[in-house]
């Protein structure tokens, strides 16, 4: 299966939002509300933030917001903070126990 | 608390195996609620799912990979590990190994990773 479609960038000031989509198909994305999100600081683990499309793991703050619709997902980041500087992947379940990664978008605090 | 440490050569030659095992500590790999699972990050790419095993030896694999994969488990060990045969330098990574859940299909424990080198 194809990797999930992120833009690569996303930026903003201190204080502000940033919203970022995650597109797949109907056979991931569309057809599971199995999506999670990882936060990925270079050189340490991925951090998982949200799962089933909308949660957050025990504490994660409430400024990480998940949503979809139809074939595609999407972070929002509020009261952005220097440490929300990081990569960001989406992931779906895709049946039969396969995961789909997306391609990653880079967040930068300006 | 549940930790995951990879261990496993950094260097491995074109054409060979790669192999690398994952040690689960703090709870049992023995679960019926997750399956474990690895995870590689390319140089200067994103992340990339290469399949999980379930504590019975049950194994579930990325499509792309599948004919060079091999996951494994060793309950007694607390252990499961990845085998990755005919490697080419587009296998040189990150690799994580993670616990995923079972019924909702998220990785919420990481390893730190481990770098592979494919090259002679």
């Amino acid at each position: 299966q194809s990797a999930l479609t992120q833009p690569p960038s996303a930026s903003g000031s201190p204080g502000q939002s940033v919203n970022f989509s995650c597109t797949g198909t109907s056979s991931d994305v569309g057809a599971y509300n199995y999506v999670s999100w990882y936060q990925h600081h270079p050189g340490k683990a991925p951090k998982l933030i949200i799962y089933e499309v909308t949660k957050r793991p025990s504490g994660v703050p409430d400024r990480f917001f998940g949503s979809k619709s139809g074939n595609a997902a999407s972070l929002t980041v509020s009261g952005l903070q220097a440490e929300d500087e990081a990569d960001y992947y989406c992931s779906s379940y895709a049946g039969t126990n396969i995961f789909v990664f997306g391609s990653g978008t880079k967040v930068t605090v300006l | 608390q549940l930790q995951l440490q990879e261990s496993g050569p950094g260097l491995v030659k074109p054409s060979e195996t790669l192999s690398l095992t994952c040690t689960v500590s703090g709870d049992s790999i023995s679960t019926d609620y997750y399956y474990w699972g690895w995870i590689r990050q390319p140089p200067g790419k994103g992340l990339e799912w290469i399949g999980n095993v379930y504590y019975t030896g049950i194994t579930y694999h990325n499509p792309s990979l599948k004919s060079r994969v091999t996951l494994s488990v060793d309950t007694s060990k607390a252990q499961f590990s990845l085998k990755l045969s005919s490697v080419t330098a587009a296998d040189t990574a990150v690799y994580y190994c993670a616990r995923s859940s079972y019924n909702y299909f998220y990785m919420d424990v990481w390893g730190t990773g481990t770098t592979v080198t494919v090259a002679s």
